[in-house]
Formats: C-alpha cells, sequence, structure tokens
C-alpha cells in the first residue's frame, strides 16, 4: 500500500489554466506539506496542514490554493497557470508538526505550456 | 529564503569507496533528516537524529547531529552503483521557525563501478 499517494503523477497544461493536484496520505498522520522542487532541485515549502489547520503560509502567489477537506488528504488549486509555475510539487505528512519525520509522496510533475 | 549549505554538490567516487557528506547553517535546529531522491521520484528518508550529538545507522548509512546543532553528517560505506542519486539534509526550526523544515541544495552521488 502506497503511504503517501498524488494524482496526477504528470500534468501538462496552457498558460492561464486552473488545475489542482490530489494528495492522500494512509498513515493517520495529523500534518501533511506542499513542497515545490524546481529545476535545480531545490526544494521549498508551500504550506503546511496540521488537523486541517493551516499552520504554515508561506510566500506563495495567491492563485495557489491550498485544501484539507479531512486529515488524509490535501489538495492543492492553482489559477491562471503562468510558466513559472512549471516544478514538481510534492505532497508530504507527518505525525506532527514539531519535527517528526517526514514522508514524500512520489511527486507530479507540473508542465505550463 | 533560508538555506542549508550542504556539500559537496556533486561527487564521483569508485564503488566500494566511502562517502561523506555535511550540512551547516548559522541556524539552530531541533531536528535533522537525511533523504535520497531517485530520478522521477520523491525523496525516501533515510535517518532522522532528534539530539546534539547523537549517531544513528541505518545499513551502510550512519549519520550525526552535530554538537552545536547547527550541522549534521551523513557517511556512507562501501558504496554500491545504486546508491546513486541526490542525498539531501533537511533541518527543523522549532517554534523559532514557526516549525518547518529548511532543505540542503542536495548532494549529487555518481558511483563509477
Amino acid at each position: 500500500d502506497t503511504a503517501v499517494s498524488q494524482t496526477p503523477k504528470y500534468l501538462v497544461t496552457q498558460m492561464g489554466n486552473d488545475k489542482s493536484i490530489k494528495c492522500e496520505q494512509n498513515l493517520g498522520h495529523d500534518t501533511m506539506y506542499w513542497y515545490k522542487q524546481d529545476s535545480k532541485k531545490f526544494l521549498k515549502i508551500m504550506f503546511s496542514y496540521n488537523n486541517k489547520e493551516l499552520i504554515i503560509n508561506e510566500t506563495v502567489p495567491n492563485r495557489f490554493s491550498p485544501k484539507s477537506p479531512d486529515k488524509a488528504h490535501l489538495n492543492l488549486h492553482i489559477n491562471s497557470l503562468e510558466l513559472g509555475d512549471s516544478a514538481v510539487y510534492f505532497c508530504a505528512s507527518a505525525p506532527g508538526f514539531r519535527g517528526n519525520e517526514q514522508f514524500f509522496g512520489p511527486g507530479t510533475r507540473l508542465t505550463v505550456l | 529564503g533560508q538555506q542549508l549549505n550542504q556539500s559537496p554538490q556533486s561527487m564521483f567516487i569508485q564503488e566500494g569507496e566511502d562517502v561523506s557528506m555535511n550540512c551547516t547553517s548559522s541556524s539552530i535546529f531541533n531536528t535533522w533528516l537525511w533523504y535520497k531522491q531517485d530520478p522521477g521520484e520523491g525523496p525516501v528518508l533515510l535517518i532522522a537524529l532528534y539530539k546534539a550529538g547523537e549517531l544513528t545507522s541505518n545499513g551502510r548509512l550512519t549519520a550525526q547531529f552535530g554538537i552545536t546543532r547547527k550541522d549534521s553528517f551523513l557517511n556512507i560505506s562501501a558504496s554500491i552503483p545504486s546508491d546513486v542519486g541526490i542525498y539531501f539534509c533537511a533541518g527543523h526550526l522549532g517554534a523559532s521557525g514557526t516549525y518547518k523544515y529548511i532543505f540542503g541544495t542536495g548532494t549529487r552521488l555518481k558511483v563509477l563501478a
């Protein structure tokens, strides 16, 4: 069983479109994250939710909106996609937010044309 | 944004050699995680460290939480071809840093058979 899963694996879309990425974890964790990995492989946190409550909101354009319907799911919706949004987006989960082990999903490669 | 200095940036080694890499920062961390990322996949957790001075092993991998809490080290003994990949450190800032992990810039390891 996959611990942290993301869909889709690949997403190719035109500039200006709106798209969503979904994440689910079956580890029973309380905390979930979205990270962005750029072309140089640098990983940067975007958002974190703990028990469905937003606890980290980095300097991210407000075109990006996370939503956590329950503890096991964290989705990322992106409006008006831009070329610079092309990257790999990773979901991760952890038992808590105070420095626990963090487990990553397989990633979603977003390409904006 | 904040960043951990990870070195070396890349290294070529012969199969069977030992490998050392480290992460340093001016910030104090309360947890260190080490990950390996293969192409097209998400980072996989290798080792977690929770106390200054802690030394933890996972097979051929050994990691240490620096005594100053500002650095961490990863050693791989007797490298094999499947050790190829990008290794990341991640340090957790705790309450002073809004409970987020900062990732290192990565060490790209290439093993020559």
